[in-house]
């Protein structure tokens, strides 16, 4: 059972565009919601939280939306550099399980110059 | 801040030897550390949670006597797999949790690649 679903495997955006990655998740207690980055043969790297509290949160090119009624939730990165190019994961917890994370699979994301 | 040290990055070894690897928080305490297992192209897979000083909390379908996992102070947890064969060459990761201002956040080590022949 795939809590955590990331249907998109790749996604190819030119550089400067924006970037848009979805997520979306089954179980309605989630109430902590990330996105790692993650290079091959490195472990994932922290980018951007949101509490599901919140339908917005912003850091810089980064900005995660949340859209509880449709369990679905974005990361937005605008504009798009060659650097961004990763896998990008998205992951959700629940207060009473003790930090663990349930990860999507990834979607492969490939900024072009 | 919040940096996690996991060594070794990559080890090669023989079909019935045990591998050790290390995770460390280097600038925090963590009471709390996850391990991880990455297949190619798939998604992270949670083994275990260790906690510091109990015994570790594992999931479903994983070995607790194939993966020893010691979490013996606060920056420090250790996971062995145990009698490795070539099915167990994988990803492994480790992750520590984050202090309670950023509890919900779980920061990764770089991973180590065992390969066993």
């Amino acid at each position: 059972d795939q809590q955590v679903k990331q249907n998109s495997p790749s996604l190819s955006v030119q550089e400067g565009r924006i970037s848009i990655l979805n997520c979306d998740y089954t179980n309605s207690m989630f109430d902590y919601f990330l996105w790692y980055k993650k290079y091959p043969a490195e472990g994932p790297t922290f980018l951007i939280s949101i509490s599901s509290i919140k339908d917005k949160n912003e850091d810089g090119r980064f900005t995660v939306f949340l859209n509880k009624s449709a369990k679905h939730l974005s990361l937005h990165i605008v504009p798009s550099q060659p650097g961004d190019s990763a896998v990008y994961f998205c992951a959700a917890s629940t207060a009473n399980q003790g930090g663990k994370l349930i990860f999507g699979q990834g979607t492969e994301l490939s900024v072009k110059p | 801040g919040a940096v996690v040290s996991q060594h070794p990055s990559r080890v090669i070894c023989k079909s019935g030897t045990s591998v050790k690897i290390e995770c460390r928080s280097l600038d925090f305490q963590a009471t709390t550390m996850f391990w991880y297992r990455q297949f190619p192209k798939k998604s992270l897979m949670l083994m275990a949670t260790s906690n510091e000083g109990s015994k570790a909390t594992y999931e479903q379908g994983v070995e607790k006597d194939k993966f020893l996992i010691n979490h013996a102070s606060l920056t420090l947890s250790t996971l062995t797999v145990t009698s490795a064969h070539p099915e167990d060459s994988s990803f492994y990761i480790c992750s520590a949790r984050g202090q309670p201002e950023s509890k919900n956040i779980q920061y990764f080590g770089a991973g180590t690649r065992l390969s066993v022949l």
